[in-house]
């Protein structure tokens, strides 16, 4: 099956500082890639999608100057989390979609704000 | 956002049982796809059924989709302890390749 990495798995960070999490397609290129947080013992919400050579598109209620995307290639995309904050701690989690209707996820990023 | 709503949200059986849970949805779907997540980690994709299918199977899972109901089924038969985990249906919109993802029902094995 297709493989999507993230990096890093886990990061702690301090409040105020910027925090980027690599979502990469190891063996297919994918011109689409979303992106999700999920809260502890809750479901996944969607923050955007991802598409290669354009803007991302955000789902509403997602601040886009506070998560910045940025799909620079057909196997990268990158989510920045700028000036963090404490309540930003989540899993954030990317897919990828390869063909018509297949995504593959990620392994997932803990990201805990101090 | 969010649009599956999944039922129950929490399920004990013992090994060798059957566990059944249920999802529904409110708008035109192409696709109900189910996705298992351990504890903090991804989700692995088990099946998908398209909005023309009524029911797969794949090993010990079996899926039905009610389009008329908005709703669909997934069951676990002769559960083992490794299938312990949270189950999510996610929907594909008629109009968009976005997944949209119920509330996930815990699932737990008792050996």
């Amino acid at each position: 099956g297709a493989v999507v990495s993230q990096h890093p798995s886990r990061v702690i960070c301090k409040s105020g500082t910027s925090v980027k999490i690599e979502c990469r397609s190891l063996d297919f290129q994918a011109t689409t890639m979303f992106w999700y947080r999920q809260f502890p013992k809750k479901s996944l919400m969607l923050m955007a999608t991802s598409n290669e050579g354009s803007k991302a598109t955000y789902e509403q209620g997602v601040e886009k100057d506070k998560f910045l995307i940025n799909h620079a290639s057909l196997t990268l995309s990158t989510l920045t989390v700028t000036s963090a904050h404490p309540e930003d701690s989540s899993f954030y989690i990317c897919s990828a979609r390869r063909g018509t209707y297949e995504q593959y996820f990620g392994p997932g990023t803990r990201l805990t704000v101090t | 956002s969010q649009q599956g709503e999944e039922d129950p949200q929490a399920l004990s059986i013992q090994e060798g049982e059957n566990a059944t849970m249920n999802c529904s949805y409110k708008t035109s779907i192409n696709n109900l796809q189910w996705y298992r997540q351990n504890s903090g980690r991804g989700l692995v994709h088990l099946i998908l059924i398209r909005s023309n299918e009524r029911e797969k199977h794949s090993g010990r899972l079996r899926v039905t989709l009610d389009t008329s109901k908005k709703s669909s089924s997934l069951l676990i038969t002769a559960s083992r302890a490794a299938d312990t985990a949270s189950y999510f249906c996610a929907t594909e919109g008629a109009n968009d390749y976005k997944l949209s993802f119920g509330a996930g029902t815990t699932v737990t094995v008792r050996a």
